[in-house]
This record gives structure tokens, sequence and C-alpha cells, in this order.
């Protein structure tokens, strides 16, 4: 088991729904970061929160809408999304600020647009 | 050249195997040095940490750094089928995302 804990495991959803992605850790971690990572390939990077502010967006499509409501919870809501965003998407923190400390990951959210 | 390059594989051994992996890097400015290990259907585990050039052992696994060569690797001892996973070298300068290797897939074959 992991220290940063994901849910839901798995989510299938239509383009058209609205739906969300939850990240917790209670680490005192202060810095936390969504990934989308596809078959065969590493994480890439969408967003950075430090001090729960948002400090990166990697070119993120708006249908990605992250959200960090305290220093322990991520959220990532996700609506009018295509097949191709079909990935695992992981969370991941870090004690301070990005990226001078190891990330420790969760085991994701495996989601499927219909 | 690119800033990251990791073999891919497969990579498929006995059990009992040493098993050598391998990173070089171009970027200068990369001050910390990571391998994690993931297996199917999870998320990235940290497995080494290290920010400056020598060995660092934990149990079965060595990580070594050479910051002259650019080049880190991860030893894995007397190696399991449990071992068998994807494993992927990560880097950063500080302040700046961290940046993956392509991950090398590891079957140890009992």
């Amino acid at each position: 088991d992991t220290e940063v804990t994901q849910t839901p495991k798995h989510l299938v959803m239509g383009m058209t729904n609205k739906k969300s992605l939850k990240c917790e850790q209670h680490m005192g971690h202060r810095a936390m970061y969504w990934y989308k990572q596809k078959a065969k390939k590493p994480p890439e990077l969408m967003f950075v929160y430090s001090y729960e502010k948002l400090s990166i967006n990697e070119s993120v499509p708006s249908r990605f809408s992250p959200e960090c409501p305290n220093s322990s919870l991520l959220n990532l809501h996700l609506h009018a999304l295509q097949p191709e965003d079909s990935a695992l998407y992981l969370c991941a923190s870090s004690r301070g600020t990005p990226d001078n400390q190891p990330q420790h990951f969760g085991d994701g959210t495996r989601l499927s647009i219909l | 050249q690119k800033e990251v390059e990791q073999d891919p594989g497969p990579l498929s051994v006995p059990e009992g195997a040493i098993v050598s992996l391998n990173c070089t890097y171009s970027n200068s400015a990369f001050q910390y040095f990571m391998w994690y290990r993931q297996y199917s259907r999870k998320g990235p585990e940290l497995l080494m940490y290290t920010y400056s050039s020598g060995n660092k052992e934990d149990g079965r696994f060595t990580a070594q750094v050479d910051k002259s060569s650019k080049y880190i690797s991860l030893f894995i001892r007397d190696s399991q089928p449990s071992d068998s996973a994807t494993y992927l070298c990560a880097f950063n300068s500080g302040n700046t995302p961290l940046v993956f290797g392509k991950g090398t897939r590891l079957s140890v074959i009992a």
C-alpha cells in the first residue's frame, strides 16, 4: 500500500460526463502533482501544486481542471474528455517545493473514455 | 541528443542473477537521481534516491551514480521473480519537473 491514496481505482465514463479524480496524502508534503501515463510509456507531468497554489500547468487541455482544496487533498475534474484521454492518472507528492525532494506516487486511477 | 536514454528491454534473466539497469543523461544540471519500480497496474514506487556520485546500497539493490560520465546504474543482486517489473530512472535539478527515462521491462524467470 502506498501513502498516497487515489480514488477511484477505475473509472469508465462517456465523453459527455463530468467526473472527478481524488488524491490524498498524510505525509505533510507541500507539493502535489498530477501525471498521465499511457501504456509502456513513462509518466507525463500535467500539473504541479506547491503550497496549495498551481505552479506548473504543462499546457494541459481545459477539459482537465485541477483543484487543491488543502495541503492533503488534490482533485482532478474531468469534463468532455476524448477517447485519447484514456490512461492511468497518477498523483504524487513531495516534501518541499518542486522538485528537489523525491516524489511518492499513488497507484493511480485507470480511466477509460467510451 | 535526448536528455535521458534508457534501454526499454525487455530484459529477461534467470532467478538468482545479478541485474544491471542503466541510464545515461545529457543535462549537467541534474542533481538528484532516482530509480522507481513499477508493477503492472500500479504506480511507480521509489526504490533509490541519491544526489551524489558513488554507490548507495539498500538490501539487494545498489544505485551507482557517475556524474563525470553522466551515467547511473541500478544493480539487483540475487534477483527474484517478484523483481519482475518496469524500472524507471528519473532526474531533476531542483525546482524543475522530474525527467523520466522510458523504463526498462525486467522479467526474472524462476
